[in-house]
């Protein structure tokens, strides 16, 4: 069973931050927190991942809490082209571990 | 990042007949590769994992006689739906990790989106 909780759905501008939040209240010490995304009909993408510290790339940001028990992505300037289901995901590092995908947040990025 | 290709991308096949499924990792050696279903408006399914030189590992209730994987090399893991129904239609995706080197991350293939009529 997947071991996070996500919104089911959130809209945001066209320009705006879009924060997508993540409950994994059960997560363990050896667990990275993975985001990916998938636009319609293709395989999932891969966004960032983190252990506890707060990571930036290209793509996106990462906030986890300092108890690990939550998290957000944020995408810092939304386009249209980041209209997608985006899941958050728990994973042991190291381990080859299957993903593990809950139902993720469909993400609407409106003009 | 990492590349990973599924052939074909889209295939329709008549009731009863088999269908092979190819993944491959074009610029790594993928070690596990994971299969994955994927039915309309809903999340990825995990069906399986396949290592390289052994036997799948499937999860619970996926049928091993009916959805045949092979892992024979660090490139290729190919899944075969054999005597296909209409309710196997499904977007049929994989993902592929390497142990060692890019195991930070998993990477998927495009998909497959199979019909059965």
């Amino acid at each position: 069973d997947a071991k996070t909780t996500q919104p089911t759905s959130m809209d945001c501008a066209e320009g705006r931050a879009a924060n997508l939040p993540c409950n994994h209240s059960t997560i363990s010490g050896n667990e990275y927190v993975y985001w990916y995304r998938q636009i319609h009909s293709q395989g999932p993408q891969y966004i960032i991942h983190g252990l506890k510290n707060n990571e930036t790339n290209e793509m996106a940001s990462l906030i986890i809490t300092e108890d690990r028990k939550s998290s957000t992505l944020i995408l810092p300037h939304a386009t249209l082209r980041d209209t997608a289901v985006y899941y958050c995901i728990v994973r042991a590092y190291n381990q080859g571990g299957k993903l593990i995908f809950g139902q993720g947040t469909e993400l609407s990025v409106k003009p | 990042g990492a590349v990973v290709s599924q052939h074909p991308s889209r295939v329709i096949c008549k009731s009863g007949t088999s269908v092979k499924i190819e993944c491959r990792s074009l610029d790594f050696q993928a070690t596990t590769m994971f299969w994955y279903r994927q039915f309309p408006k809903q999340s990825l399914m995990l069906m399986a994992t396949s290592n390289e030189g052994s036997k799948a590992t499937y999860e619970q209730g996926v049928e091993k006689d009916k959805f045949l994987i092979n892992h024979a090399s660090l490139t290729l893991s190919t899944l075969t739906v054999t005597s296909a129904h209409p309710e196997d239609s499904s977007f049929y995706i994989c993902s592929a990790n390497s142990w060692g080197t890019r195991n930070t991350e998993a990477f998927f293939g495009q998909g497959t989106r199979l019909t059965v009529v």
